[in-house]
């Protein structure tokens, strides 16, 4: 079993839409929780960044982290054709070096 | 502007061949990143470099080597490429103790 699963997708929703990406982990020594946005031919760039559980706003996008269940979620509001993009969820212990990265999964946002 | 490139976007090579991918970053980073990526696989560390001359094996190294004679340039090498090998190398940096690894655009290698 992978310690970080995430649903490949695609997801496609339309322009306009709320979007829910979700990443379940099974490492409960997990405190630091970020998500990466990659386009296509582009290495990932941080989008959020969170530590221990709660919520995080900026701008259009929630980072949600719920340690008793081992889940966090990214939502997008208002998405646009812009947001088309694979997001990946990555988590580390503590101040450590190693990130333990999701698959990542791909988003379509239809105009 | 924070910048890592890699050497090369595209790379062929045959099977045996030994290959470097070679990744710069002009942040004056101390912590420097290899990882592969594939499909349904996500993000995968192969060795990280902590500062220059300093090096530790990540997730997968097997196959692979590392140099990091310069604080700027992390090179990545294939001893006797295989096509297990065939894969999208990120190479990434990080100052020492920050929350942002910063990603190259990454190269794509395909061993025949």
């Amino acid at each position: 079993q992978k310690e970080v699963e995430q649903d490949p997708g695609p997801l496609s929703v339309p322009e306009g839409a709320i979007v829910s990406l979700n990443c379940t982990y099974s490492n409960s020594a997990f405190q630091y929780f970020m998500w990466y946005r990659q386009y296509s031919r582009k290495g990932p760039e941080l989008l959020m960044y969170t530590y221990s559980s709660g919520n995080k706003e900026d701008g259009r996008f929630t980072a949600q982290v719920d340690k008793s269940s081992k889940y966090i979620s990214l939502f997008i509001r208002d998405s646009q054709p812009s947001d088309s993009a694979t997001y990946l969820c990555a988590m580390k212990v503590g101040e450590g070096n190693k990130l333990v990265f999701g698959a990542g999964t791909i988003l379509r946002v239809k105009s | 502007d924070v910048k890592v490139t890699q050497s090369s976007r595209y790379l062929v090579k045959r099977t045996g061949e030994k290959v470097f991918l070679e990744c710069v970053q002009d942040m004056d980073h101390e912590n420097m990143f290899w990882y592969r990526q594939d499909p349904g696989l996500g993000l995968r560390l192969i060795y990280f470099s902590y500062d220059v001359k300093m090096k530790e094996k990540g997730d997968i190294p097997e196959g692979y080597s590392v140099s990091r004679e310069k604080k700027e340039r992390f090179s990545l090498i294939l001893e006797s490429a295989s096509t297990n090998q065939t894969s999208m190398y990120l190479c990434a940096s990080r100052l020492a103790g920050g929350k942002t690894q910063y990603f190259g655009p990454g190269t794509r290698l395909l061993v025949l």
